[in-house]
């Protein structure tokens, strides 16, 4: 099955400059990667997300890559402000028919420091 | 107006009781899910339905028994319940059908302790 892996774990950074996180899959065939947040003590939300035929999308200050020969895809955060400070998780999915599966990775901790 | 609710929202119980969470959603959405957050914050995918119709059912113990009785609603009912079960449960929606189309709507989650 697939496996996503997300890197680091924790991170923080200083209010206004950029996070990124990484993530890699390992099934070639997963054609769909979601980006979810979730603050604290609420339920995760989609904030962007990327198909296989594209290679980068952006909504203001949030943006994905996707580099689908190495399979992997990262989140870039610029100008952070202490409401990012959250858990996201990337996500990917494959599948056809009524249904995807979507597999998480563990998820990144960020804090955003005033 | 919710578009995913779970019930109850927390819930705290002794170690070998039956319990159970409902889950509805009025998107019209035909896929609802299961996934398990514990306490590192991993989401873990457990059951999946489409149209009352199971697809997804990961490894899940058989004390783990959902039920769908229609496309709007996904129960999920634990037997005998262990301190590992403790939990917060996200009952979620797509609508699915093709690639990008299956983005999760997350129900505010069911936090179950067990004692």
């Amino acid at each position: 099955g697939e496996n996503v892996e997300q890197h680091p774990s924790t991170l923080s950074v200083q209010e206004g400059d950029s996070a990124v996180i990484k993530c890699t899959y390992s099934d070639s065939a997963s054609n769909y990667f979601p980006w979810y947040k979730q603050e604290l003590g609420k339920r995760p939300q989609l904030i962007i997300d990327i198909r296989s035929n594209v290679g980068e999308k952006k909504d203001q200050r949030i943006a994905v890559t996707l580099n689908k020969t190495a399979k992997h895809f990262s989140l870039h955060i610029t100008e952070t402000q202490p409401e990012d400070s959250a858990v996201y998780f990337c996500a990917a999915s494959k599948g056809s028919g009524g249904y995807q599966k979507v597999t998480f990775g563990i998820g990144t901790k960020l804090q955003v420091i005033p | 107006d919710t578009a995913v609710s779970q019930t109850p929202k927390y819930l705290v119980t002794q170690m070998g009781n039956d319990k159970s969470i409902k889950c509805e959603q009025n998107l019209g959405h035909d896929t609802m899910y299961w996934y398990k957050q514990d306490s590192k914050k991993f989401l873990k995918i457990m059951f999946s339905y489409n149209n009352k119709e199971l697809i997804i059912n990961e490894t899940v113990p058989n004390r783990f028994s959902p039920k769908s009785p229609d496309k709007a609603h996904l129960n999920l009912h634990i037997n005998s319940l262990e301190l590992g079960d403790s939990a917060v449960y996200f009952c979620a929606s797509s609508q699915g059908g093709w690639a990008g189309a299956n983005v999760l709507t997350f129900g505010a989650g069911s936090r179950l302790t067990v004692l």
